[in-house]
């Protein structure tokens, strides 16, 4: 079983829609939850970071961490076709390297 | 968020070479820099992580000799490919981790070895 568990998609839906990524996790002691989204042939760029639990919001995309069910999500809003990325969740204990889900590929439609 | 660069960009070498690249963090210290490769249509594979002043951290499985870190100010790294081959042929990722534990990754690298 991975550290963290990612549904690689690919995800399509059409533009305006609600969109929900998940990722799930085994190691109780990870505390800083990332996602990151990455266009082809580019780094991932650095969209919502969360320490522990709780809900975090950015303009049109809100991240929710539950250490409970060791499950995190990122929700995007009003999707838009510039949203079309792959979405990667990562996340860490204290200051050690990131473990990252295998990435969702997600197309928005116009 | 800051901004992370890396140069070159593209790089094609002949089988043999060494290669080098380099990841600059330019707007803040980045005393902990981390390289990864990427293979199409996966996610990032951790290969060392670069600590300022001191040697690198290797993931196991990859060659110290072969990719070699220096890691010789709070904003530079550079990673060397020696005696490159076609299988060294990848996407290659820098990132630099602030003092607030975020990670910001730079543009990447995709080295092409013929």
């Amino acid at each position: 079983q991975k550290e963290v568990e990612q549904d690689p998609g690919p995800l399509s839906v059409p533009e305006g829609a609600i969109v929900s990524l998940n990722c799930t996790y085994s190691n109780s002691a990870f505390q800083y939850f990332m996602w990151y989204r990455q266009y082809s042939r580019k780094g991932p760029e650095l969209l919502m970071y969360t320490y522990s639990s709780g809900n975090k919001e950015d303009g049109r995309f809100t991240a929710q961490v539950d250490k409970s069910s060791k499950y995190i999500s990122l929700f995007i809003r009003d999707s838009q076709p510039s949203d079309s990325a792959t979405y990667l969740c990562a996340m860490s204990q204290g200051a050690q390297k990131l473990v990252f889900g295998q990435g969702t590929r997600l197309t928005i439609n116009p | 968020g800051a901004v992370v660069s890396q140069h070159p960009s593209w790089v094609i070498c002949k089988s043999g070479t060494s290669v080098k690249i380099e990841c600059r963090s330019l707007d803040f210290q980045a005393t902990t820099m981390f390289w990864y490769r990427q293979f199409p249509k996966q996610s990032l594979m951790l290969m060392a992580t670069s600590n300022e002043g001191s040697k690198a951290t290797y993931e196991q499985g990859v060659e110290k000799d072969k990719f070699l870190i220096n890691h010789a100010s709070l904003t530079l790294s550079t990673l060397t490919v020696t005696s490159a081959h076609p299988e060294d042929s990848s996407f290659y990722i820098c990132s630099a981790k602030t003092g607030y534990n975020e990670q910001f990754f730079g543009p990447g690298t995709r080295l092409t070895v013929l």
